[in-house]
């Protein structure tokens, strides 16, 4: 079962506006990482964040972490139709070992040319 | 470096049949970690290889497995094929097993029929 929940499941936006993703989870978390899916290929790796972090820039993306609220958020700032996918949380569990990652359900962002 | 690779990028089969999935990861990575991915169920951890050893299993029937060979490449394998194991199966590699990024490659599409 997905520990994370993904709001809002679907954001259709102009270009160059902002997107911003939020994701919640439910355990204690070593990082909280996001990916981005394009139409039913690879995920590809966007930021990864620990969890003694509050923020964290990347380019055109800004992640936030609030542990105590067990949630994060993913800003786009300047989207393009190019950022058009599937963006999904992910987090490692503190109480496992290894690197197994509970995904949340995504959100499909569209940017509208 | 050469990304994650995945053979077949696709596969139809029949119920009942078996089938196995291949995974070379990014060159020096010694974690492989397999993934499935459905509409219903979302992203799923199936289970990592860590050093030719299974780190950590999800909760899948034992008619998957898996394997890894000393050069790191990983496969996994589905027996006596169900309608619902059709999914996309991805594989994600990273430097050692724990909390860091995983990389994935582009996933191999198997179709039950």
């Amino acid at each position: 079962s997905q520990q994370g929940e993904e709001d809002p499941q679907a954001l259709s936006i102009q270009e160059g506006e902002n997107a911003t993703m939020n994701c919640s989870y439910k355990t204690s978390i070593n990082n909280l990482q996001w990916y981005r899916q394009n139409s039913g290929r690879g995920l590809v790796h966007l930021i990864l964040i620990r969890s003694n972090e509050r923020e964290k820039h990347s380019g055109r993306l800004r992640v936030t972490l609030d542990t105590s609220k067990k949630s994060s958020s993913l800003l786009i700032t300047a989207s393009r139709a190019a950022d058009t996918a599937s963006y999904f949380c992910a987090t490692g569990d503190r109480r496992t070992s290894g690197s197994r990652l509970t995904f949340g359900e995504g959100t499909q962002l569209t940017v509208n040319p | 470096k050469a990304g994650v690779t995945q053979t077949p990028r696709y596969l139809i089969k029949t119920r009942g049949q078996q089938v196995t999935l291949s995974c070379s990861p990014i060159s020096g990575h010694r974690s492989v970690s397999w993934y499935q991915q459905t509409p219903g169920q979302g992203l799923q951890f199936l289970f990592e290889y860590f050093s030719e050893t299974q780190r950590n299993k999800g909760n899948f029937p034992g008619r998957f497995s898996g394997r890894q060979f000393s050069n790191s490449r990983s496969e996994m394998n589905v027996s006596t094929l169900e309608l619902g194991d059709s999914a996309l199966y991805l594989c994600a590699s990273s430097q050692t097993s724990g909390y860091n990024e995983q990389f994935f490659g582009p996933g191999t599409r198997l179709t039950v029929l």
